[in-house]
């Protein structure tokens, strides 16, 4: 079964510095890959996804994604961090043809002032 | 409307109780899924439905029973449930059956404590 591996359960990083979460997946054909943002007791929000367009994916909230077939991974980067964007993000894979998602462990992103 | 819409956001109830969960979609979507998940864990699958067939059962408890009456509803049924199930259940929905192509769009979960 395809998988995804988040480094680093928790990244802390400073108000206005740069916010980079790994996720690396498993898989010798390149899935649809996929950011989640969770807020505190909500649901999750999609924030990006690569279906095999454009390797460098922009999403919401200044975030944006490059997908590296060589590095088989998928890393979530911000330029300037806000207190806003202190959350847990999901890095999720699907296998092409399917319609399941799973879901890596999680990165709790803090932020301080 | 954009939503996926869960009720009740909070439940509590006992392990000899009767309860349902409710999943309300208005996108069209094709697919509706069932996850739970536990405190500092990700979502895990329970169930799949596409096409208002169930497709996907990831060998869940039978005191679990999902129902899918019509293309914009989704009820998962609890009965005889232990402690342990408690947790926050979320449903989500996607455009097409058979692909994720356009991602999910979650509801805020309905929090489940099993007294």
């Amino acid at each position: 079964a395809q998988s995804v591996t988040q480094l680093g359960s928790h990244v802390s990083v400073s108000e206005g510095a740069l916010v980079l979460l790994r996720c690396n997946y498993s898989s010798s054909v390149p899935p649809y890959l996929f950011w989640y943002v969770q807020y505190p007791n909500q649901g999750l929000q999609l924030l990006l996804k690569y279906t095999s367009a454009a390797t460098l994916v922009k999403g919401i909230n200044g975030f944006e994604a490059e997908f590296k077939k060589s590095e088989t991974s998928f890393h979530l980067t911000k330029p300037s961090a806000h207190m806003s964007d202190a959350a847990e993000y999901f890095c999720a894979v699907s296998p092409l043809g399917y319609s399941t998602l799973t879901f890596g462990k999680g990165t709790m992103l803090l932020v301080s002032p | 409307d954009t939503e996926v819409t869960q009720t009740p956001k909070h439940l509590v109830m006992g392990m000899t109780n009767k309860k349902s969960l409710k999943c309300e979609q208005h996108m069209g979507h094709r697919a509706m899924y069932w996850y739970k998940q536990k405190a500092k864990k990700p979502p895990e699958l329970m169930f799949v439905y596409s096409y208002e067939k169930l497709s996907i059962n990831e060998s869940v408890p039978s005191r679990f029973s999902p129902e899918c009456p019509n293309s914009s509803l989704l009820n998962l049924h609890l009965h005889a449930l232990q402690p342990e199930d408690s947790a926050l259940y979320l449903c989500a929905s996607s455009q097409e059956a058979g692909t994720a192509n356009y991602g999910y769009t979650f509801g805020s979960g309905t929090r489940l404590t099993v007294v």
